[in-house]
């Protein structure tokens, strides 16, 4: 069955130290893959999406198909970048679905 | 541009009860995507309508059910309410073709189900 996957509901880093949060993925065809980040009292946005290859407030993610990964990273965490990330999954061959994962909560620490 | 909105944006109902929710794309998107958030939990895909006519399923019961409309807005339904439909439920809008499928949410409706 497809699914993804963040293993840390939790990411606690200090301003400045390097965030990797994780995302692994089920699919067996080709995936479209999205990061969404949603701020406090803000909605659920795009932060950026695999097909890019695109660069937003700092952040990566890079598809790696041999291990399912799509992990979101930044080299230097800053404190207005705690949120809620979810990893996505886009199934547009056949029937569509969309499928996220359960969020990871990252806090930037002063 | 206008941006997805969604109403009401609280509701209680009781068990049993019949609920719709409603939904307004953003200006010049076709596609509307109804999803439930439980609390701590990533949103779950309930449907999606693209051109009046449902183009993708999650796994939920029949009794959440959908309408989308000439104008693109959209209702999700659900019968037969129960505890567990108790829950935040967001709508996003898309323009398959551009922007690979990309969700623009709504604020989303929070039902609370006694």
């Amino acid at each position: 069955a497809q699914r993804v996957t963040q293993p840390e509901k939790l990411l606690s880093v200090f301003k400045g130290a390097p965030v990797e949060l994780k995302c692994n993925y089920s699919y067996s065809g080709s995936p479209e893959l999205f990061w969404y980040v949603q701020y406090s009292r803000q909605r659920l946005q795009l932060l950026l999406r695999h097909i890019s290859r695109e660069s937003i407030k700092g952040f990566t993610a890079d598809l790696n198909k041999g291990e399912t990964s799509f992990h979101l990273k930044k080299p230097f965490a800053q404190e207005e970048d705690s949120a809620m990330y979810y990893c996505a999954l886009a199934l547009t061959s056949g029937t569509y679905k969309y499928i996220f994962g359960t969020g990871t909560r990252l806090k930037v620490l002063a | 541009e206008t941006g997805v909105t969604q109403s009401p944006t609280h509701l209680i109902k009781t068990r049993g009860q019949q609920v719709t929710l409603r939904c307004s794309s953003q200006s010049g998107h076709n596609t509307v995507s109804w999803y439930q958030q439980a609390l701590g939990q990533g949103p779950q895909f309930i449907f999606q309508y693209y051109r009046e006519e449902e183009n993708g399923r999650g796994n939920f019961p029949p009794r959440f059910s959908g309408l989308q409309f000439p104008n693109y807005s959209s209702e999700l339904n659900v019968n037969a309410l129960e505890l567990d439909d108790s829950a935040l439920y967001l709508c996003a809008s898309s323009q398959p073709g551009r922007q690979q499928e990309t969700q623009y949410f709504g604020p989303g409706t929070r039902l609370l189900v006694l």
